[in-house]
């Protein structure tokens, strides 16, 4: 079964608009991490913002935010103010807390094409 | 502060031949993991370590892969014999042992002609 679901290919959003980007999870380990990556068109996978599952208040960075709703296992990311460069691949990714196990699970990404 | 480095950032070989793909870690940083990227099957994990030492290998294809970490700054994925379906983007990472988010390096475009 798939661990991490992005059910969303692609997207257009305006520029200086928000936009959200839909992840869902699974897993039985009350004690995991998420991640969101976003990779530019020159193939680098650059880390946006994390949220771990124990956290009470949902993560921030910049313009970045997660919506944590752990009942309904989702971890959307939301992009405010849209800037042309943050066209791009986005992938969440989970890593579950076994002990010592660090692997991530990626989705399969989201595309997301900002129009001036 | 330096991020991971890889090298080289492309390589191309006929098949056959012997690829060496190289990482640096960020200083300090206890994890290092080995990835791979391609459309149909997106972001593999390969293989990872600890302290210089193979952690979970599950994710490596097959015998024609091989990883080594022999210190804390440097760590290879060797493909002998190289096949024409191993052409990807293989990343490397990095994390400190309070698992912090996974840095990844710019990655090595491999393909096999």
């Amino acid at each position: 079964a798939q661990k991490i679901t992005q059910t969303q290919p692609g997207m257009f959003v305006q520029e200086k608009e928000a936009v959200t980007l839909d992840c869902t999870y699974d897993t039985s380990d009350p004690s995991y991490g998420l991640f969101w990556y976003k990779q530019p068109s020159s193939g680098e996978m650059i880390f946006l913002i994390y949220q771990g599952s124990y956290d009470q208040q949902n993560a921030t960075e910049g313009r970045y935010s997660l919506n944590f709703q752990k009942a309904r296992k989702s971890a959307n990311l939301v992009i405010s103010a849209s800037q042309l460069g943050d066209s791009a691949m986005y992938f969440c990714a989970m890593r579950e807390g076994r002990s010592n196990d660090y692997k991530l699970s990626f989705g399969a990404g989201t595309t997301v094409t900002v129009r001036a | 502060d330096a991020g991971v480095i890889q090298s080289p950032r492309h390589e191309v070989t006929e098949m056959g031949q012997e690829v060496t793909l190289r990482c640096k870690p960020i200083s300090g940083h206890d994890y290092l993991f080995w990835y791979r990227q391609t459309m149909m099957r997106g972001l593999e994990l390969l293989i990872y370590f600890n302290n210089n030492v193979p952690i979970d290998d599950s994710g490596m294809p097959e015998d024609r892969f091989s990883a080594k970490m022999p210190n804390a700054s440097f760590s290879t994925l060797k493909i002998q014999p190289s096949e024409p379906r191993d052409s990807a983007v293989y990343f490397c990472a990095s994390s400190d042992r309070e698992g912090q988010p996974q840095h990844f390096g710019d990655g090595t475009r491999l393909s096999i002609l």
